[in-house]
C-alpha cells in the first residue's frame, strides 16, 4: 500500500506523560500536514511542512506540541506534559506541489485518549 | 480568514432517494472548494475538488457538486443514495494559505 501512513493507531497516555506519534508520507510527496480531529468537529489545521522546512503553524500548536520532518520524508507530531484536552484524532495528510492542483491525501489517524 | 459552515449536522435519507449536503463559505481572497468522506474509523477521502473552470465538478461514487459564488456556497448532491454512502461528509475551503479549512461535518446516514 503506497498510502500515508500512522502509526500508532491507537494511543492511550495518562495526563502529563508525553507522546509521539510518525507520519509517513506517500513516497514522492513533499509536503505534509498535520490536522487535528475532536469529537464531532471537522479536522483544524497544525502545522505544514514543504520538505524539511516548517513552513506553517497554527495558533493551536501550543508551546507542549512540536513537530519535525527532519529529513523531507516522515514526521513527527510530539504533545509533551498532555492534558485531557489534548484527546482527539490526530490526521496527517500530504501532497504533492504541482501548480493549484495539491490535492491532499489523508492517513487512517492516531486517535489519543488523555486519562 | 475563511470558514466554512454545514447547515444539516445529521441527514437521515431512503435508499435511492436524492440527497443534498448543503455547504456555504466565507472568505476574503480566492479560494478552492473540496468535499471529503470520513467512513468510520478511517482518514479523509476526497470526493471531488472545485479549483477553476466549470462550477458543476463531478466526483467519485457518483457524487456532484456545484460552486456559486455570488451565493457562496458548495452544495453536495447526488441523485440516488446507498446504503453505501453512509458516513460523514466535510466540506473544506483553501485559499491564502495551504491548509484546508474544514466544517463540521454532515452525518449522512441511508436507510433501507
Amino acid at each position: 500500500d503506497t498510502g500515508v501512513s500512522q502509526n500508532p493507531r491507537h494511543k492511550i497516555t495518562k495526563r502529563g506523560q508525553n507522546v509521539t506519534f510518525r507520519c509517513d508520507p506517500i513516497s514522492e510527496h513533499n509536503r505534509l500536514y498535520w490536522y487535528r480531529q475532536t469529537l464531532g468537529q471537522g479536522p483544524e489545521f497544525l502545522t505544514y511542512f514543504q520538505n524539511e522546512a516548517q513552513l506553517e503553524k497554527s495558533r493551536l500548536l501550543s508551546d507542549r506540541f512540536s513537530a519535525e520532518r527532519p529529513k523531507g520524508s516522515f514526521s513527527t507530531l510530539e504533545i509533551q506534559r498532555t492534558e485531557q484536552g489534548d484527546s482527539a484524532m490526530y490526521l496527517c495528510a500530504s501532497s504533492l506541489q504541482r501548480g493549484i492542483d495539491n490535492e491532499q491525501f489523508f492517513g487512517p489517524g492516531t486517535r489519543l485518549t488523555v486519562l | 480568514a475563511q470558514s466554512v459552515t454545514q447547515l444539516d449536522s445529521q441527514v437521515p435519507v431512503f435508499e435511492e432517494a436524492p440527497v443534498e449536503l448543503r455547504c456555504n463559505y466565507s472568505s476574503s481572497v480566492s479560494v478552492y472548494l473540496f468535499w471529503y468522506v470520513q467512513y468510520p474509523n478511517q482518514g479523509l477521502q476526497l470526493l471531488l475538488k472545485y479549483l477553476s473552470g466549470s462550477t458543476l465538478v463531478k466526483g467519485i461514487n457518483g457524487f456532484e457538486a456545484e460552486f456559486n459564488k455570488s451565493q457562496t456556497s458548495f452544495h453536495l448532491r447526488k441523485p440516488s443514495v446507498h446504503i453505501s454512502d453512509t458516513a460523514e461528509y466535510f466540506c473544506a475551503v483553501k485559499g491564502g494559505s495551504e491548509k484546508l479549512v474544514f466544517g463540521k461535518g454532515t452525518k449522512l446516514t441511508v436507510n433501507p
